[in-house]
């Protein structure tokens, strides 16, 4: 079975340039949650929706960063205008909700953002 | 509000040694518990997990952890590691119904010769 896919795995863009990083979360699974992960900060919850729905946005750092979700199998994280501190890998995750739901997520591989 | 508190941010340890690394939680609510193991340059994957039922629970590669109510605590433990297990090591809770999974602030294992 395809797990989480996310692409691209490697972005280098210089500062104010727009970035989109994407996500395919696993068939069936309906939670999908992007996560930031620094070495000064750890890993952060940016943003998690529920079948299509965002849910908690307050890990979003600010009103450069947007996600969207059109529908089951696509979420997008933009950042425009991206700034040297956006560096990070961005993680997407996914789970299934309804009964017997647990809070076991499952990742992708990450997309590693520089931002020069 | 729930957290996870790992106290240990870096462990190091002798190959062939054991290991524990300590989780503690806080939760009003029962809880789902699990350890999650990242690799260099991977994401997340999932070491073990504590549902229901009996309080020792066995993961991939060895490991086990030891679920204590009354201590609030998810131990991680391996009897003997290997180089292949450096990475670092998150404890996270879950108390279901569509709630978001808390991670703690990571583990770094490094196993040495």
């Amino acid at each position: 079975d395809a797990g989480v896919i996310q692409s691209p795995r490697h972005e280098v863009t210089e500062m104010g340039q727009e970035v989109t990083l994407r996500c395919k979360p696993i068939s069936g699974h309906n939670s999908l949650f992007w996560y930031r992960q620094t070495m000064m900060r750890g890993l952060e919850l940016l943003i998690y929706f529920n079948n299509n729905v965002p849910i908690d946005d307050s890990g979003m750092p600010e009103d450069r960063f947007s996600a969207k979700m059109p529908n089951a199998s696509f979420s997008t994280l933009k950042i425009q205008p991206s700034e040297p501190r956006d560096s990070a890998v961005y993680f997407c995750a996914s789970s299934p909700l309804g009964t017997g739901y647990t809070g076991e997520l499952f990742f992708g591989e990450g997309s590693r953002l520089t931002v020069l | 509000a729930q957290s996870v508190t790992q106290l240990d941010s870096q462990v190091p340890v002798f190959e062939e040694a054991p290991v524990e690394l300590r989780c503690n939680y806080s939760s009003s609510v029962s809880v789902y518990l699990f350890w999650y193991v990242q690799y260099p340059n991977q994401g997340l994957q999932l070491l073990l997990k504590y549902l229901s039922g009996s309080t020792l629970v066995k993961g991939i590669n060895g490991f086990e952890a030891e679920f204590n109510k009354s201590q609030t605590s998810f131990h991680l433990r391996k009897p003997s590691v290997h180089i292949s297990d450096t990475a670092e090591y998150f404890c996270a809770l879950s108390t279901g119904g569509g709630n978001k999974l808390t991670f703690g602030t990571g583990t770094q294992l490094k196993v040495e010769l």
